[in-house]
């Protein structure tokens, strides 16, 4: 089955920097990449995705990068909020095979002022 | 559209206790997926649901766990008997089953979170 690794666990960054979250998969027919952002207490909530016809998306401060070759696909968050901290999970998926998500070990995004 | 609803949000136990919880859908969300959530994990799938037939439950510990979802609609999951390490927020997502834009995303209820002492 598929195996989804994330790094890093945590991640603190000043007001205004950019953050960078990475996640490798094992599975190559995984062909849908969502993030979810997670804040405590809360439902995990859908933030972007990409498939795998696509190489790059972006949606505002936040976009998302995917190597298929390298089975490698990233998390890009620029000029970041306090309101951005949160814990952040990467999932992959083959559509074509019910769709169940594989979701990475989360990532304890700090964003601080 | 109203999200997915769950419940009870809370429940402590003792082990060896029983728990059932419950999940309503999205309106005209074919399939359902339980995911267990461990503190400081990724949700981790435990069944999947596609209308009231199973799609895969390999992950399901079926000595203890099991879950239905009788007319294709709500669904319900139970523990029972319950161990220390069931403890975690148990989170029920469906999707809609059809082609087109969204038709992957995953929507999540709050969770139900069990205490297990």
């Amino acid at each position: 089955g598929e195996n989804v690794e994330q790094h890093p666990s945590t991640l603190s960054v000043q007001e205004g920097d950019s953050a960078v979250i990475k996640c490798t998969y094992s599975d190559s027919a995984s062909n849908y990449f969502p993030w979810y952002k997670q804040e405590l207490g809360k439902r995990p909530q859908l933030i972007i995705d990409i498939r795998s016809n696509v190489g790059e998306k972006k949606d505002q401060r936040i976009a998302v990068t995917l190597n298929k070759t390298a089975k490698h696909f990233s998390l890009h968050i620029t000029e970041t909020q306090p309101e951005d901290s949160a814990v952040y999970f990467c999932a992959a998926t083959f559509t074509g095979g019910g769709n169940k998500l594989t979701f990475g070990t989360g990532t304890q995004l700090k964003v601080e002022l | 559209e109203a999200g997915v609803a769950q419940s009870p949000r809370y429940k402590i136990i003792e082990k060896r206790q029983s728990v059932a919880f419950w999940c309503n859908p999205i309106s005209g969300h074919a399939t359902l997926y339980w995911y267990q959530q461990i503190l400081g994990q990724g949700p981790k799938l435990l069944i999947q649901f596609q209308n009231n037939g199973v799609v895969d439950d390999s992950q399901l510990p079926k000595d203890r766990f099991s879950a239905e979802r009788l007319k294709g609609v709500d669904s319900t999951l139970k523990i029972q008997p319950a161990k220390l390490e069931d403890s975690a927020v148990y989170l029920c997502a469906s999707r809609r089953w059809k082609q087109g834009a969204g038709a992957n995303v995953l929507t999540f209820g709050a969770g139900s979170r069990l205490t297990v002492l």
